[in-house]
């Protein structure tokens, strides 16, 4: 059974940084893509970019081309995501999900809550 | 960045079918057959119950079906059920090489 156990909630402060880790279990993680997602409370879910596990080529959407990156660690079969510079608007909840367009598999969410 | 367009509210009675519409471009919904569709229930994650436009991840009721038209997608949920209640995203590939969601519709079965 795929599995994805995501790391606890955290608590910033504004101009900070974030790393949310996702370990998974159950298949060949080498094999897949791990794309994260955010969801603001009350909204939508927000595609952030995805990571190939086996090589580590990224896609990152635009908006945070410029303060997240996103890494794995084989070893562990766990993928990480950190996003710096914090500010208000980043409180929400982030997702792992398997998959290239397309998630099957979701961790549980990371509440990251930005405040002063 | 640009979120596909949905309805913000849609309901039915139990019995009943409903559709949700997701509306995009040529650059996303309209150039490819990668649209999914999620059921997110509060306080958990999304669930994925249609993908590739039409196909559905086995365990998920064939109650729900999907198609697409043009740039429009739609989610059909057919014998509505108290259990459908929900919100209900859709998710397009784009020619980015990104993926954008929808604003989301709220399923109240009355």
């Amino acid at each position: 059974q795929v599995q994805l156990v995501q790391s606890g909630a955290e608590v910033k402060k504004p101009g900070a940084s974030v790393k949310v880790s996702c370990k998974a279990s159950g298949y060949a993680f080498t094999n897949f893509y791990i794309t994260w997602v955010r969801q603001a409370p009350g909204q939508g879910p927000e595609w952030m970019g995805r990571i190939i596990a086996y090589n580590g080529d990224t896609n990152y959407a635009q908006r945070f081309q410029d303060r997240v990156t996103m890494t794995t660690d084989l070893s562990s079969r766990t993928a990480y995501m950190e996003l710096r510079s914090l500010i208000s608007d980043d409180t929400a909840k982030y997702f792992c999900t398997s998959g290239l367009n397309w998630f099957d598999t979701w961790g549980q969410g990371t509440l990251v809550t930005v405040s002063s | 960045q640009s979120a596909l367009t949905q309805p913000a509210s849609v309901s039915g009675s139990p019995g009943q079918s409903i559709t949700i519409s997701c509306t995009g471009t040529n650059s996303d919904v309209g150039g490819y057959n990668y649209v999914s569709w999620y059921q997110q229930h509060p306080g958990k994650a999304p669930k994925l119950m249609i993908y590739d436009v039409s196909d559905r991840p086995s365990g998920v009721s064939d109650r729900f079906s999907g198609s697409k038209s043009g740039n429009t997608a739609s989610l059909t949920i057919s014998g509505l059920q108290a259990e459908d209640e929900a919100n209900y995203y859709c998710s397009s590939y784009t020619d980015t090489n990104t993926v954008f969601f929808g604003g989301g519709t709220k399923l109240t079965v009355l």
